[in-house]
């Protein structure tokens, strides 16, 4: 089945304690990106890539970082949490970008204390 | 920066109503992308639209952009439960991609 994981669905950590969500995608998709959704607000980019080793800042990417080393997978590491960053987190793929069909993951619930 | 903004935030409504959503914005937009969204889940694309005054249907939902591409809008004929969630719309910004979400609406068919 054509899908995106994240994991975990939910996280509850403490300031400062460094943690990385997963997010791999089975469609050989060459965009990936990271949202967080936040009441009042709608889903923000944080980070996109257009392909492997390719990334590049969306509209909130402070205190967040990525990587792309492979085409499936495209984690979003939080070096030093804040309770700030208390969301819900979406990973994203499509085939080559926004004209394209975007799929989604399930979301992660984090909670920063 | 560009900015969607939905109409209404929410609306209840009996099942049969019919019910429109809003999406504005003062800058224009590429193409323009209707979500809907159910708790614990991640949104599911329900239409792109591209051309300004393009129309599109899909069963009893009717999808507008504006002749200018800046505002569009979401029309649902004899709303069902099932309709019920979240419903969000984004625009492709001018310097592509990017989305620019709308903070959503979020609509209740009740029975």
């Amino acid at each position: 089945e054509a899908q995106v994981t994240q994991n975990p669905r939910y996280l509850i950590t403490v300031t400062g304690k460094k943690l990385t969500v997963t997010c791999s995608q089975n469609m050989n998709h060459e965009y990936m990106s990271w949202y967080r959704q936040d009441p009042g607000l709608g889903l923000r980019q944080i980070y996109y890539s257009m392909n492997v080793e390719v990334t590049d800042k969306g509209d909130v990417p402070e205190g967040y970082k990525v990587s792309r080393k492979e085409k499936r997978n495209f984690p979003l590491i939080l070096e030093s949490p804040s309770p700030n960053q208390t969301s819900l987190y979406f990973c994203a793929s499509s085939f080559r970008g926004l004209n394209e069909k975007l799929f989604f993951g399930s979301g992660t619930q984090l909670s920063v204390l | 920066t560009q900015l969607l903004k939905q109409s209404p935030q929410f609306l209840s409504i009996q099942e049969g109503e019919n019910l429109t959503v809003y999406c504005n914005s003062s800058s224009v937009f590429s193409s323009l992308q209707w979500y809907r969204q159910e708790p614990g889940e991640g949104p599911v694309l329900l239409v792109t639209v591209v051309t300004g005054g393009e129309v599109k249907k899909l069963k009893r939902l009717t999808f507008q952009f504006g002749d200018a591409r800046k505002d569009s809008s979401l029309h649902i004929t004899a709303a069902q439960p099932g309709d019920t969630g979240l419903y969000l719309c984004a625009g492709e910004g001018e310097y592509g991609n990017k989305l620019v979400f709308g903070a959503g609406t979020i609509l209740r068919v009740k029975s």
